[in-house]
């Protein structure tokens, strides 16, 4: 069964630092693809990006880059440059290639300080 | 515009009661999904469909029933069976057959029964 682990509950960072968020899963199935949420206190659910198993290079979007080690099966997640607005949850996901199921961590609230 | 729209925002019941939440998507998509989230908990996956006139149990989906009439509605009824109903329920919907695309979430709706 598919499995996602995020072992940080909470992460605190200054402002314009970096911070990595620790996402592990756990699958059979050699096509899947791993995602990354943003949950402001807001409640709405951003997408933030995105990396396929076949990938040969780490996902990157604006601050956002996936650190994929296939191997070890974990997704991390670094965010450059943290700003006051990145304070929120984050959420890792996967959804195996045969199956629409798409399954969540529990989360990593991320605080950023002044 | 496309996108997801889930109503109420936040709904009051009393306890025995069913309550039906709704989810109604424009984006075309085949996929769609509903979460539980409480806090500490992450999302929780209750049903998904991949198709009209099919769905599938996710991980919690005892005390809950779905429907899929049409391609872009996804009902969710919480019924009396449900031990512990009060929390915030996400709908989220994505293309199909496609283990990269990401999905789109509503604004969801906070059940609190009383």
């Amino acid at each position: 069964a598919q499995k996602i682990t995020q072992t940080q509950p909470g992460m605190f960072v200054q402002e314009k630092e970096a911070v990595t968020l620790d996402c592990t899963y756990d699958t059979s199935d050699p096509s899947y693809g791993l995602f990354w949420y943003k949950q402001p206190s807001s409640g709405e659910m951003i997408f933030l990006i995105y990396q396929g198993s076949y990938d040969q290079q780490n996902a990157t979007e604006g601050r956002y880059s996936l650190n994929f080690q296939k191997a070890r099966k974990s997704a991390n997640l670094v965010i450059s440059a943290s700003q006051l607005g990145d304070s929120a949850m984050y959420f890792c996901a996967m959804r195996e290639g045969g199956s629409e199921k798409l399954v969540f961590g529990k989360g990593t609230k991320l605080t950023v300080n002044p | 515009d496309g996108g997801i729209t889930q109503s109420p925002k936040y709904l009051f019941r009393k306890e025995g009661q069913n309550v039906t939440l709704s989810c109604e998507q424009n984006l075309n998509h085949d996929a769609m999904y509903w979460y539980r989230q409480d806090p500490g908990q992450g999302l929780r996956l209750i049903y998904y469909s991949q198709i009209v006139n099919d769905f599938q149990k996710g991980d919690i989906a005892e005390g809950y029933s779905v429907s899929r009439e049409k391609k872009e509605s996804f009902p969710l009824t919480v019924t009396s069976a449900q031990k512990n109903p009060t929390a915030f329920y996400l709908c989220a919907s994505s293309i199909s057959l496609t283990w990269g695309a990401e999905a789109f979430f509503g604004q969801g709706t906070r059940l609190t029964v009383v």
